[in-house]
């Protein structure tokens, strides 16, 4: 079992490039989340789907799109990157919503 | 809105020393959930504690939730307990998460 993996590790963009961030679980989880931490602070909620089919806004889901391709996975799109985006992002999944969170390794991306 | 506050923010032990993290929330518990960031960046659940006590070897979790407080106890501290404890809290929306501690453990 991988558990919860994310691709790219690390990524740098210019201003107004556009990217998608992708997340896959192996553990047949139902609920998938996207969280950005930024420096002293905690992580906050881009986005979450509770289940297959469904996506909601959490805290903070301006400039960001995502897509529950499928059970397994759950991309987050930065259409029109700005430097207010850099940030280190966590893709995490949950057996049901809300339950335990298993998150993956992260991506750290810089937007200049 | 919901308010998270994490105590105390940096804390630094003597390895083999004990201690413990406090996590205030502001509304009612369904979901309580301590998680350890490593130095590496990596996050890993701890407890799901809405309420009562749970232990996992040196850890310890403790929620109250009619004072709105969970404890995170570490006893015997390690060098590799260092990094930053978050507690995540809910009551009706997703989870919000705290600022953290952040725990250095020197040997």
């Amino acid at each position: 079992n991988a558990g919860v993996t994310q691709t790219p590790k690390f990524q740098v963009l210019k201003t107004g490039q556009s990217m998608t961030l992708q997340c896959a679980q192996d553990m047949n989880h139902n609920s998938m989340y996207w969280y950005r931490q930024d420096p002293g602070m905690g992580l906050r909620l881009i986005y979450y789907s509770a289940s297959e089919g469904t996506t909601d806004k959490g805290e903070v889901p301006n400039g960001y799109n995502v897509s529950r391709l499928n059970k397994r996975e759950f991309s987050l799109r930065l259409e029109s990157a700005a430097p207010s985006q850099t940030s280190v992002y966590f893709c995490a999944s949950s057996d049901e919503f809300q339950e335990t969170q298993y998150f993956g390794p992260g991506t750290r991306l810089l937007v200049l | 809105g919901i308010q998270v506050e994490q105590s105390p923010p940096d804390l630094i032990l003597q390895e083999g020393a004990n201690s413990t993290l406090r996590c205030n929330f502001s509304d009612s518990v369904n979901n309580l959930q301590w998680f350890h960031q490593n130095p590496w960046g990596q996050l890993i659940n701890l407890f799901y504690i809405p309420s009562g006590t749970k232990q996992n070897g040196r850890l310890s979790a403790t929620t109250v939730a009619t004072e709105r407080y969970s404890l995170l106890y570490i006893s015997s501290s390690q060098t590799t307990d260092s990094g930053v404890y978050f507690c995540a809290f809910s009551g009706n929306t997703p989870l919000v998460f705290g600022k953290g501690t952040r725990l250095s453990v020197i040997a």
